[in-house]
């Protein structure tokens, strides 16, 4: 069974921009959750999503989006690039929300630098 | 609000002794999700070993296993026997049984394995 997989691996942006990360679960799982990795701040959640609908939210700013399709791929959105925001975006799916454990599968990462 | 705090920030060990990662965390609830999440330096994130606050018993996979103390909200990890495979970041995780679905994580743990 094939594992989480996240494109780009790789981004660098520039200030004021905005970027697009996606994210494509485990086959079989509806659930998508999006982290911040920072050497300062850690792991941070950002954000949930669950059968199309945003469960669960962190505590950033608007300028973060994501949105889940029906074939469960999540994306998320960052306007407005700012300097503070390069980080490694990781997306971790599980079968759902309420399943034993809910086992969260993580992917390898998005590495996003802004200049 | 829950909390997971890592006190080490770096532990050292060589190889095919035994080593004990630290973490304690504040939570109000009475049922829980403990985790230990393992990030090699290719940065895919691995679940290592997990515990339910409802359970007595400690959690061992392997040569990994957990002293859970519900009272004192400890939640240590024992790697014994190690291995040079085993040096990584470690990850501290925790995760309500019902409501939110999303980890809270610790700063974690960076591993070193010496030959």
């Amino acid at each position: 069974k094939a594992g989480v997989t996240q494109t780009p691996r790789y981004l660098i942006k520039t200030r004021g921009q905005q970027v697009t990360l996606s994210c494509s679960p485990i086959s079989g799982h509806r659930s998508v959750s999006w982290y911040q990795q920072t050497p300062g701040q850690g792991l941070q959640f950002l954000f949930e999503y669950f059968s199309e609908t945003q469960r669960n939210k962190g505590n950033f700013p608007g300028r973060f989006s994501g949105r889940q399709f029906s074939n469960s791929r999540s994306e998320m959105n960052v306007s407005t690039l700012e300097l503070g925001d390069s980080a490694l975006y990781l997306c971790a799916s599980s079968l759902a929300p309420g399943a034993s454990y809910n086992e969260q599968f993580f992917g390898p990462g998005t590495r996003l630098t802004v200049l | 609000a829950q909390t997971v705090t890592q006190s080490q920030p770096e532990m050292s060990v060589q190889e095919a002794e035994t080593v004990t990662l630290s973490c304690t965390y504040d939570t109000s609830e009475s049922d829980y999700y403990l985790f230990w999440y393992k990030q090699p330096p290719s940065r895919q994130m691995i679940l290592v070993i997990r515990q339910e606050a409802y359970k007595q018993q400690n959690a061992t996979e392997n040569r990994f296993s957990v002293n859970f103390q519900k009272a004192a909200k400890s939640f240590s990890l024992k790697i014994s026997d190690s291995q040079l495979g085993d040096a990584a970041m470690y990850f501290c995780a925790y995760r309500p049984l019902l409501g939110q679905g999303n980890l809270i994580f610790g700063k974690g743990t960076k591993l070193s394995v010496k030959p």
